[in-house]
């Protein structure tokens, strides 16, 4: 069956810090994978898809980038976190949309 | 570009009662595909329902079933006997039908929290 981890969790750094958010789907090839962001009580706003190895699509200019090294491996990064980046990070795939998305556990991150 | 509506930002049920969480979407499409997800406070995202536009039945999954109205666009989900696990917040979703979807075709409600009340 298929599955999704992300990880960290939660995760508190300090403003100006690096920061790196890993999702990895398990049990299905060539996912399309997504980064979404929740600000506290508001909706999901998609930052990052990718259908492929090394092909990132962004959708709001940011602070951040992503990645996809591997098929079934996608990373968020930040060279220098602001404030503004604090929030609640959610990974997700898709083989087939029609199906909807999965999504991860999320990472709730704090930038203090 | 799809959008998706949710008029109701909050509402609350009593434990065993009935509620429906509303959700209208604008589209040009006639293909596509709705869903409502579940955020409880975990905040993990979960899948409720799903309804193919094409399908005049509305979708069932135990408690939960919706009322498609296609024509009206509008994409409602009731909950039966509410229970106190169901307390989250409920995001109506639309998906264009195409070979890949992916990015845009995506869309999100602002989403509606649910209260349980006992």
């Amino acid at each position: 069956s298929q599955t999704i981890h992300q990880w960290p969790a939660t995760l508190v750094q300090p403003v100006g810090s690096p920061l790196s958010l890993e999702c990895t789907v398990e049990g299905t090839s060539n996912p399309n994978l997504y980064w979404y962001r929740q600000a506290a009580g508001r909706g999901l706003q998609l930052l990052f898809y990718s259908v492929g190895i090394g092909q990132i699509s962004s959708e709001v200019p940011q602070n951040l980038s992503a990645s996809r090294p591997q098929d079934r491996q996608f990373i968020l990064s930040s060279k220098k976190l602001l404030l503004s980046d604090s929030g609640f990070y959610l990974c997700a795939w898709s083989v087939q949309g029609i199906y909807g998305y999965t999504f991860g556990s999320g990472t709730r991150l704090t930038v203090v | 570009a799809q959008t998706v509506t949710q008029s109701q930002p909050e509402m609350s049920v009593q434990e065993a009662e009935t509620v429906t969480l509303s959700c209208t979407y604008d589209t040009s499409e006639n293909n596509y595909y709705l869903f409502w997800y579940k955020q409880p406070p975990s905040r993990q995202m979960i899948l409720v329902i799903r309804q193919e536009a094409y399908k005049q039945q509305n979708a069932t999954e135990n408690r939960f079933s919706v009322n498609f109205q296609k024509a009206a666009k509008s994409f409602s989900l009731k909950i039966s006997d509410s229970q106190l696990g169901d307390t989250a917040m409920y995001f109506c979703a639309f998906m264009k039908h195409g070979v890949r979807n992916y990015g845009q075709n995506f869309v999100f409600g602002p989403g509606t929290r649910l209260s349980v009340l006992p």
